[in-house]
């Protein structure tokens, strides 16, 4: 069985600061896809970066990276010079072949002005 | 032009009643969801559809049956509507492709509330 696992439930960054969101994820499966999603109080899901798995390199777009790590099958998200508007929630999600999507529990970051 | 379009955005049922949601995707995608996103906000998959086919039922009561007339439409009725359903709805779709499949897009959710 695939699990994603978010065990910040709660954070906070002051605005301009960074800050980094933990995931965990449990999988057999060797070809994969990590996905990080944002969710705004207007509820609309939004992706924010993606992760394959048989890339070394961590993704990065604008002011979000991945530190994904497969052996520890770890994939944190940074965020670098936050913005009152990266206030959300945040959601792991793992996708393995046949196109299953398995989402954490979320994390919701609020950014202090 | 929307990508994942579900309609209605909000619906609010007495108990018992029966309702249904709607999902439309013009992405070409083949591979369609329903999740449904409790108070806490966690993201529970219901159903997948892959080209009109059921690829996954998670436990859900049979209450809830998808229909799916064809790849770009996939639409969640529920029977006998319980104060427990209330929830947000999301439909989402992506493309299959193995390994290689592409991330999920969502629609704008609909919000049940069950009275």
């Amino acid at each position: 069985a695939q699990t994603v696992t978010q065990s910040q439930p709660e954070m906070s960054v002051q605005e301009a600061e960074t800050v980094t969101l933990s995931c965990t994820y449990d999988t057999s499966e060797n070809n994969y896809y990590l996905f990080w999603y944002k969710q705004p109080p207007s509820r609309q899901m939004i992706l924010v970066i993606r992760q394959e798995a048989y890339k070394q390199q961590n993704a990065t777009e604008n002011r979000f990276s991945v530190n994904f790590q497969k052996a520890a099958k770890s994939f944190s998200l940074k965020i670098s010079d936050s913005q009152l508007g990266d206030t959300a929630m945040y959601f792991c999600a793992f996708m393995f072949s046949g196109n299953q999507f398995y989402f954490g529990t979320g994390t919701s970051l609020t950014v202090i002005p | 032009d929307t990508a994942v379009s579900q309609t209605p955005k909000y619906l609010v049922t007495q108990m018992g009643n029966d309702k249904s949601i709607k999902c439309e995707q013009n992405l070409g995608h083949d591979t369609m969801y329903w999740y449904k996103q409790d108070s806490k906000k966690f993201l529970k998959i219901m159903f997948s559809y892959n080209n009109k086919e059921l690829i996954i039922n998670e436990t859900v009561p049979n209450r809830f049956s998808p229909k799916s007339p064809d790849k770009a439409h996939l639409n969640l009725h529920i029977n006998s509507l319980e104060l427990g359903d209330s929830a947000v709805y999301f439909c989402a779709s992506s493309q299959w492709g193995g390994a290689r499949g592409t991330e999920a897009f969502f629609g704008q959710g609909t919000r049940l509330t069950v009275v």
